[in-house]
């Protein structure tokens, strides 16, 4: 029973083109994560959500922007995707921070840009 | 702010070998987790380990906590094919972030 479902696997986009990527979960947890992730490297935290709270790392572009409407689904907007933003965008879960701050990945989005 | 590093990059073993994989964070850490990722997949918790010092078994893997929190080890007995991934450790201080990870491969 998949727990974070991403939609598309796959998006192909173009330069300049917005793209949106989702992400769902059916686990009520009350943070959700987005990481961009390039080959061979580890998963970087582009920001997070903590219930409605919006934490944004200081080193994600302006071009990135997400939107959580409810508990159950993340949106990560890319305004005017760049060939650097081709990449794997991984959703994640956590109950809460801390002490119970397991992750639970979705199975990704792999974004092409051409 | 808080940064995770991680050693070696790659590590290539024959099966049967032992491999070990360092993390080692800027800052005391609440708590410490440890990710498996098979090639093309995502990652998948392993573990956690929250108290200074701890040690924990999963029957060849041992995951060890230093005891100023700062730093631990993930640690495979006796290799198998099946051990194959990248191995992530993710520092928590109200947000995961990730040690670059170590690259496994296992010849067999």
């Amino acid at each position: 029973d998949a727990m974070v479902i991403q939609n598309p696997r796959y998006q192909v986009t173009q330069f300049g083109k917005p793209v949106t990527l989702s992400c769902s979960q059916t686990l009520n947890h009350n943070v959700m994560y987005w990481y961009q992730q390039k080959s061979s490297q580890a998963p970087k935290l582009l920001f997070h959500y903590y219930d409605k709270d919006f934490n944004n790392e200081a080193d994600t572009p302006d071009n990135f922007q997400s939107r959580r409407p409810n508990t159950s689904f993340c949106f990560l907007d890319i305004r005017s995707p760049g060939l650097g933003d081709a990449a794997m965008y991984l959703c994640a879960t956590s109950r809460d921070h801390g002490l119970v701050g397991k992750l639970f990945f979705g199975s990704g989005t792999q974004l092409s840009v051409l | 702010g808080q940064q995770v590093m991680q050693i070696p990059q790659y590590q290539h073993v024959q099966e049967g070998e032992d491999f070990t994989t360092y993390c080692n964070s800027s800052t005391t850490l609440s708590n410490i987790q440890w990710y498996k990722q098979r090639p093309g997949g995502h990652p998948v918790f392993l573990i956690q380990l929250v108290k200074s010092g701890e040690v924990k078994k999963q029957k060849r893997l041992t995951f060890q906590f230093g005891e100023a929190k700062k730093n631990s080890s993930l640690h495979i007995t006796a290799t198998q094919t099946t051990d194959v991934g990248t191995y992530f450790c993710a520092g928590n201080n109200n947000d995961m972030r990730f040690g670059a990870g170590t690259r496994l491969t296992v010849k067999p």
